[in-house]
């Protein structure tokens, strides 16, 4: 089993739509939480992270945090073509408010490929 | 412009042939990572450094090898010895130890003919 499950999609709906892209996970030591957006052939571009349980909204987009489900969710409100890409989830053991060092190790979904049609 | 700059975009390579990627940040980071991506896989983590002139493998170094004799530059070897070297290859780094949010290049496409 995969530290990290993700929904691969591909997720199509119509511009305008709620679109909401989950990954669950196994490591209960997971605490810092990050999503990322890949356009194709490019690099991921870091979208929201968030270390506490609960919403996190920027925009258009809210991070969702459920430690006791090891689950995380993101939400694109309004969505718009120009959100077609494929969304990567991550995260870590440790934190920023952890203490101590961590070498970064992140550990990544699969990623959910979603198109916004006009 | 501060960033992380990857070259070449893409590469081609035969079989055999050893391989080096460039990675080159500006924004003063200490740590760097190397990143394997494949089709519904996700990223992998190849190696890591912290600091120049230190590197750990990552989860899957077999058949790559990196060097840091500078803090802006963490090149990539693809060896002979990988056994399946076509993937996207991406780079990253971070602000600090203690900082864990991670930043990419734009990756090289490597195609192994």
């Amino acid at each position: 089993q995969k530290e990290v499950e993700q929904d691969p999609g591909p997720l199509s709906v119509p511009e305008g739509a709620i679109v909401s892209l989950n990954c669950t996970y196994s490591n209960s030591a997971f605490q810092y939480f990050m999503w990322y957006r890949q356009y194709s052939r490019k690099g991921p571009e870091l979208l929201m992270y968030t270390y506490s349980s609960g919403n996190k909204e920027d925009g258009r987009f809210t991070a969702q945090v459920d430690k006791s489900s090891k689950y995380i969710s993101l939400f694109i409100r309004d969505s718009q073509p120009s959100d077609s890409a494929t969304y990567l989830c991550a995260m870590t053991t440790i934190g920023p408010n952890a203490g101590g060092t961590s070498y970064g190790k992140l550990t990544f979904g699969q990623g959910t490929i979603l198109t916004v049609h006009p | 412009d501060g960033g992380i700059t990857q070259s070449p975009k893409y590469l081609f390579r035969k079989e055999g042939q050893n391989v080096t990627l460039s990675c080159e940040q500006n924004l003063n980071h200490d740590a760097m990572y190397w990143y394997r991506q494949d089709p519904g896989q996700g990223l992998r983590l190849i190696y890591y450094s912290q600091i120049v002139n230190d590197f750990q493998k990552g989860d899957i170094a077999e058949g790559y090898s990196v060097s840091r004799e500078k803090k802006e530059s963490f090149p990539l070897t693809v060896t002979s010895a990988q056994k399946n070297p076509t993937a996207f290859y991406l780079c990253a780094s971070r602000v600090r130890a203690d900082e864990e949010t991670q930043y990419f290049g734009p990756g090289t496409r490597l195609t192994v003919l």
